[in-house]
């Protein structure tokens, strides 16, 4: 599968607990996002890379979010110290970034972090 | 900003009927504008979008979409609806201006049945 992939895709942890989610691209995709997605709520923007540079970040990143893409691949979202509100569905994304063209972005299946 | 409005939570049609789901937009310039659909516990897929051009967008599994400016409206749309395309459809904007960032905002999706 040349896809976007997630892992893991479910995570249970205990309210101030540190988790970390991976994401790996569509392999020649040099853009990467972030989305948080509650229930009955569309994806809301979190972050994005190009390669390696974060060039964007919501105001939703909180202090206790950071995102990280090193060498321009696969990226990591951790969450420090949870929270019962960080509970969500956590989707990352991919695109082809291109001079005077906007291409769709492909999304991951997502993680689905429950915070007890 | 920018900011997208799906006014229907649901819409019910019958096999065979043709389906309409609305979405309305906001945006400094021009639009960039995504449909995606949704499946339980699956990440979005990609169906079709709207950059610059023809007004009347054909995307994946006979969706088709129609850009109107005026009404600021970019509703998706098909002539025969299938079961299977019951699933949560979810209309997204980019504001071409550099302002706008490169992320989507997502509308709070529409959930799609449709009934033998």
């Amino acid at each position: 599968d040349t896809g976007v992939s997630q892992n893991p895709r479910h995570k249970i942890t205990k309210r101030g607990q540190n988790v970390t989610f991976r994401c790996d691209p569509i392999s020649e995709h040099n853009r990467l996002y972030w989305y948080r997605q509650t229930l009955g709520q569309g994806p809301e923007f979190l972050t994005y890379f190009q390669n390696e540079a974060q060039l964007e970040k919501s105001r939703l990143l909180s202090d206790r979010f950071s995102a990280e893409r090193p060498k321009g691949s696969f990226s990591t979202l951790e969450i420090q110290r949870t929270e019962q509100g960080d509970s969500a569905m956590y989707l990352c994304a991919s695109s082809l970034a291109k001079l005077l063209s906007y291409n769709e972005q492909f999304f991951g299946p997502g993680t689905r972090l429950t915070v007890l | 900003a920018q900011s997208v409005a799906q006014p229907e939570d649901q819409v019910n049609v019958a096999e065979g009927n043709p389906l309409t789901v609305k979405c309305t937009y906001s945006v400094s310039g021009n639009p960039y504008l995504f449909w995606y659909v949704q499946y339980p516990n699956r990440g979005l897929q990609f169906l079709l979008k709207y950059i610059t051009g023809d007004n009347l967008v054909k995307g994946s599994y006979g969706f088709e979409a129609e850009f109107n400016k005026s009404q600021t409206s970019f509703h998706l749309k098909k002539p025969s609806a299938l079961v299977s395309d019951s699933a949560l459809y979810f209309c997204a904007v980019r504001d071409s201006l550099t302002g706008g960032g490169n992320k989507l905002t997502f509308g709070t999706g529409t959930q799609l049945k449709v009934e033998l």
